[in-house]
């Protein structure tokens, strides 16, 4: 069935460096692919999100890059902060699978001061 | 704040019972959808409804069910419970059927089997 890997499972930057988050999926069909942001006891929140007919897109600290050949697609977080400290989700959606939408197992991001 | 509310916050049960966790839409969404997180693992879709209708199912327990009803909200009954559905729920809503469209959590329903 559709899967969707993440890697790392945890990341420990020092503040003020880069952070990347891998993902790879394995629906060719899939054209959608948002990212979360879950704080500790919180909601997921959308922070960045891409569509198949992008190779990528930056928002301030945040880009997402997607190379749909390879079937994977990364989370870049610039210039650290002690805020960006969370859990991080991809998912990949298909149209083909009715809206469902599969998951990363999440990466643990910590920033050290 | 999401526009999505959940209730109850938290509910704490025994094995073999039966509860209902009710979510509310952001207004004007007609999707709903809901997830499973347990200790410290990822989200797992369970099943999503499109204005009163089943739309796509996931990893659902069969003693697992919902139903979007006429006002929108949407309502999780988890039946016959077992120490493993200990876990965090969370609902999500969208505008419409939900390709490539934000989803926007409520802040979910701690359930916890003893």
């Amino acid at each position: 069935g559709e899967n969707v890997e993440q890697h790392p499972s945890t990341l420990s930057v020092q503040e003020g460096d880069s952070a990347v988050i891998k993902c790879t999926y394995s629906d060719s069909a899939s054209n959608y692919f948002p990212w979360y942001k879950q704080e500790l006891g919180k909601r997921p929140q959308l922070i960045i999100d891409i569509r198949s007919n992008v190779g990528e897109k930056k928002d301030q600290r945040i880009a997402v890059t997607l190379n749909k050949t390879a079937k994977h697609f990364s989370l870049h977080i610039t210039e650290t902060q002690p805020e960006d400290s969370a859990v991080y989700f991809c998912a990949a959606q298909s149209y083909s699978s009715a809206s469902k939408i599969i998951f990363g197992s999440g990466t643990r991001l910590s920033i050290r001061p | 704040d999401s526009g999505v509310t959940q209730t109850p916050k938290h509910l704490i049960t025994a094995t073999g019972q039966r509860v209902t966790l009710r979510c509310s839409p952001r207004s004007g969404d007609l999707s709903v959808y809901w997830y499973q997180q347990s200790l410290d693992q990822g989200l797992q879709f369970l099943i999503q409804y499109y204005n009163g209708e089943e739309r796509a199912k996931g990893n659902i327990l069969e003693r697992f069910s919902a139903q979007q009803f006429p006002d929108l909200h949407s309502e999780l009954n988890l039946s016959s419970l077992e120490l493993g559905d200990s876990a965090l729920y969370f609902c999500a809503s969208s505008v419409a059927r939900g390709i490539q469209e934000t989803q926007y959590f409520g802040p979910g329903t701690r359930l916890l089997v003893l």
